[in-house]
């Protein structure tokens, strides 16, 4: 079984400073790790994805994740927040055992402080 | 433009009337999958397809049903909704079956709510 634990259902950072959302994951095989953002009233968009190889990844927007096995997390991070980055993250995982059963966290809302 | 489309955007029914919340996508993927959103519980699987008529039920697939007849289509059934089943819904896809890899596009989400 898989599964990931969000720290923090709500976040907030003054703008400009460091976005640091946390996520550890349990699973049994090799994972593939995600993190999607969700803006009001929208669907969820990927941020950014680790499957095999770079332990850093990058996304889009400035966002950035590293997998760190020993530790079982994938903390997604951004050095300055921005207005237009409040919004809410999953990290998901989805097992490598060639068969799509996604498992979402219960999400972060990130708020940024003018 | 590649996209998952949900209709309707939102819906507010009655205990026991029949409803479908349709789903389509335009990207050629083999995989779909329904997901409803509660507030402290993520996102929960209720249905996914691997292929046309090939389904399955995810984490919490009481009270629905699906059909995938064609590539392109997922409609989720409430065949007698509930109020427990006010949620936000959404429908994603992705291309491949074998490979877990692939990120789910998802749809805009529809509100529904059960009185």
């Amino acid at each position: 079984a898989q599964s990931v634990t969000q720290l923090g259902s709500h976040v907030s950072v003054s703008e400009g400073a460091l976005v640091l959302l946390r996520c550890n994951y349990s699973s049994s095989v090799p994972p593939y790790l995600f993190w999607y953002v969700q803006y009001p009233n929208q669907g969820l968009q990927l941020l950014l994805k680790y499957t095999t190889g770079a332990t850093l990844v990058k996304g889009i927007n400035g966002f950035e994740a590293e997998f760190k096995k020993s530790e079982t997390s994938f903390h997604l991070t951004k050095p300055s927040a921005h207005m237009s980055d409040a919004a809410e993250y999953f990290c998901a995982v989805s097992s490598s055992g060639g068969y799509q059963k996604v498992t979402f966290g219960i999400g972060t809302k990130l708020q940024v402080i003018p | 433009e590649a996209q998952v489309t949900q209709n309707p955007r939102y819906l507010i029914t009655v205990t026991g009337k029949k409803l479908t919340v349709t789903c389509s996508q335009n990207m050629n993927h083999e995989y779909m999958s329904w997901y409803r959103q509660d507030p402290g519980l993520g996102l929960r699987q209720i249905y996914y397809s691997m292929n046309v008529e090939v389904t399955d039920k995810g984490d919490v697939p009481e009270g629905y049903k699906v059909s995938r007849k064609e590539k392109r289509n997922f409609p989720l059934i409430l065949e007698s909704p509930s109020p427990n089943q006010t949620s936000l819904y959404f429908c994603a896809s992705s291309k491949g079956t074998g490979a877990s890899n692939s990120p789910l596009h998802f749809g805009n989400g529809t509100r529904l709510t059960v009185t």
